[in-house]
């Protein structure tokens, strides 16, 4: 089955400056990528995904790439506020359509002001 | 509702007890996810729903833990001789089923602790 890593576990950085996260999964068959961002005490929010299809996408100051051949995908947050400190998961499906995702184990992004 | 809503939020449960988690997703959202994240781990995944069959039962823990849904829509998760192990914030999902994947939006978890 599909394993997703995910590193750093912690990430500290100053307000203003980027931060990135990254992941790698095991399944080449895997085409859906989702990057969810989890409050303290609350269920985790999708932020941005990508599909195999394309090799990057971006909203406002989020940004994901994707490399197919080395299987691996980024989180990149620009311009970073306060409000962006949380823990980040990344996910991939099982393999292609699947509706199960796998979670990578977390990073928790701290903005320091 | 607006959003997808579990109950209860919070469960404290003897050892040995059973307990009923429920979740109510979005309306018209046919897929329906269980999740599971003990402290500071990722989110593991327990069963998937595509109306009221389970596809994808293959995470489910052992045979204590079940779950079913009724009428496409709300949904239990039953665990059987609770185990200080099974503490952990339990979080529903669901999305849209369109045959490729949506987003999946999350409740705010059950936060079981066994005693």
């Amino acid at each position: 089955g599909e394993n997703v890593e995910q590193h750093p576990s912690t990430l500290s950085v100053q307000e203003g400056d980027s931060a990135v996260i990254k992941c790698t999964y095991s399944d080449s068959a895997s085409n859906y990528f989702p990057w969810y961002k989890q409050e303290l005490g609350k269920g985790p929010q999708l932020i941005i995904d990508i599909r195999s299809n394309v090799g990057e996408k971006k909203d406002q100051r989020i940004a994901v790439t994707l490399n197919k051949t080395a299987k691996h995908f980024s989180l990149h947050i620009t311009e970073t506020q306060p409000e962006d400190s949380a823990v980040y998961f990344c996910a991939a499906n099982e393999n292609q359509g699947a509706q199960k995702l796998v979670f990578g184990q977390g990073t928790r992004l701290t903005i320091n002001p | 509702g607006a959003g997808v809503s579990q109950s209860p939020s919070n469960k404290v449960t003897e050892k040995g007890k059973d307990v009923e988690l429920r979740c109510d997703p979005i309306s018209g959202h046919t897929a329906l996810y269980w999740y599971r994240q003990s402290l500071g781990q990722g989110l593991e995944f327990l069963i998937y729903f595509q109306g009221n069959s389970a596809p994808d039962k293959s995470g489910l823990p052992s045979d204590r833990f079940s779950a079913e849904r009724t009428g496409g829509s709300v949904s239990t998760l039953t665990i059987q001789r609770t185990q200080q192990e099974d503490s952990a914030v339990y979080l529903c999902a669901s999305s849209i089923y369109t045959g490729q994947n949506t987003e999946a939006f999350f409740g705010q978890g059950t936060r079981l602790t066994v005693v």
